[in-house]
């Protein structure tokens, strides 16, 4: 079945610097979504990306879906201490209702 | 309501114990899913409900889960003869149609589960 991995598995950054985190397919997606989970808290939904070189932003982060929505990725400039939590991309699974999510990067800031 | 709501937020029971979690979607949705998240993993698909019906049971792990919808609103996850290995966070999430190619699933705030 489809598998959706993620890499880095942690991701620990200093303020003010930038990352990437990256979603990739075993299989081509329809869409893709993104996910932030804070520390004991739940997933919340950022984005879905459906077309192929899709490319969203939501002030510092960017996403984009790859042209052959295998992959995706998630790019964050300037991180502060609000980004901290873990980042899942999920994407369609046997059925489109059924998410499959990736393991997540975590990210930790330094002051 | 504003968004989709669990209880209860944590439960500990005993191994060999019935437990019950409780979902409340977001009002007007008509798709509801549970998820199953273990410690540094990503939520797994369990079951998602499209009405009253499970349209889906694939991910539930063995015949000791079984979810309802009666009503098409609230659901229940009932876990018979608790083992220590389905201590996890189980999520629900709902979302307006269910089934499309761009719905939006909408997680509650998870029901901790240990089994002792």
């Amino acid at each position: 079945g489809q598998q959706v991995m993620q890499i880095p598995q942690y991701q620990h950054v200093q303020e003010g610097e930038d990352f990437t985190t990256y979603c990739n397919s075993s299989t081509t997606l329809s869409n893709i979504q993104w996910y932030k989970q804070r520390p004991g808290g739940h997933p919340v939904f950022l984005i879905q990306l459906v077309k192929s070189g899709e490319v969203k932003k939501q002030k510092r982060l960017t996403f984009q879906f790859g042209e052959a929505k295998k992959n995706s990725s998630l790019h964050i400039t300037a991180t502060q201490t609000t980004d901290v939590g873990t980042y899942f991309c999920a994407g369609p699974g046997s059925n489109d209702y059924k998410l499959s999510f990736g393991a997540g990067t975590t990210v930790t800031v330094r002051a | 309501g504003a968004g989709v709501s669990q209880t209860p937020s944590n439960k500990v029971t005993e191994k060999g114990k019935y437990v019950e979690l409780r979902c409340d979607p977001i009002s007007g949705h008509t798709a509801l899913y549970w998820y199953r998240q273990s410690l540094g993993q990503g939520p797994e698909f369990l079951i998602y409900f499209q009405g009253t019906g499970a349209a889906d049971d694939s991910g539930l792990p063995n015949d000791r889960f079984f979810a309802v919808r009666p009503e098409g609103s609230v659901s229940t996850l009932k876990i018979q003869r608790t083992e220590r290995g389905d201590s996890a966070v189980y999520l629900c999430a709902s979302s307006l149609e269910g089934g499309g190619l761009q719905e939006t699933q909408y997680f509650g705030p998870g029901t901790r589960l240990l089994v002792l």
